[in-house]
């Protein structure tokens, strides 16, 4: 299983962007790359997923650098709304692994 | 939209009780996983399956074990509840077709085991 690491937590304010970093080191040529987003009380949800480059939907952007090693979540003028975990996970198999996340903190 | 039900939103057991928590998806998916959440400890894998009467451990098994008789439903079952099983226990489905198949998630069980 391919192992991320994360920052364990990070603060921002209301309406700027915020890139948080996952490193992927042992990534495998079929392994995509997904992170979800889990406010308090709820079940993770779906946010974004990428292979190679750069995916762009209604929520975020995933940027992937050629050797994919790592990739950045950057999420465009941040809200209130926005303070959740942020997992980073790179999925190979049917056994899929979470680790510890990101604990994104936005400040008025 | 995918809906993954989790039978009880919040239970309260005494330990040594047998307790069975109930996960029900509606979107005929092949895999199903029981996660369980700690402060902390982001999400752990107790158990998968990843078809009807086939299970899989995850990374912590141990006081756990699971039963998958339809494919809509993974019960988790705790035959002699501890304390230390008071936690978040989360349910999700995911279909079968690439690596690239989202995780659903249901609401969660707060379970506490007194």
């Amino acid at each position: 299983l391919a192992k991320t690491t994360q920052p364990i937590s990070m603060d921002s304010y209301e309406g700027q962007e915020v890139n948080i970093t996952c490193s992927h080191n042992n990534i495998a040529t079929n392994d995509y790359i997904t992170w979800y987003q889990q406010f308090p009380s709820q079940g993770p949800r779906f946010i974004i997923q990428g292979y190679k480059t750069k995916v762009t939907n209604e929520v975020a952007s995933l940027f992937i650098p050629a050797d994919r090693k790592s990739s950045t979540l950057s999420l465009p003028r941040v809200s209130l709304s926005d303070t959740a975990v942020y997992y980073c996970l790179v999925v190979r198999d049917d056994k899929i692994i979470f680790g510890k996340g990101t604990r994104l903190h936005i400040l008025p | 939209d995918v809906k993954v039900t989790q039978s009880s939103r919040y239970l309260v057991k005494r330990t040594g009780e047998k307790v069975f928590l109930e996960c029900v998806q509606d979107m005929d998916h092949e895999n199903m996983f029981w996660y369980r959440q700690d402060p902390g400890l982001g999400l752990r894998l107790i158990y998968f399956s990843y078809d009807v009467k086939m299970k899989e451990k995850g990374d912590i098994p141990e006081g756990y074990s699971v039963s998958r008789e339809k494919k809509e439903r993974f019960s988790l079952i705790l035959e002699s509840a501890s304390t230390n099983q008071t936690s978040m226990y989360l349910c999700a489905s995911r279909g079968a077709g690439a690596h690239n198949e989202k995780l659903f998630f249901g609401s969660g069980t707060q379970l506490s085991v007194l």
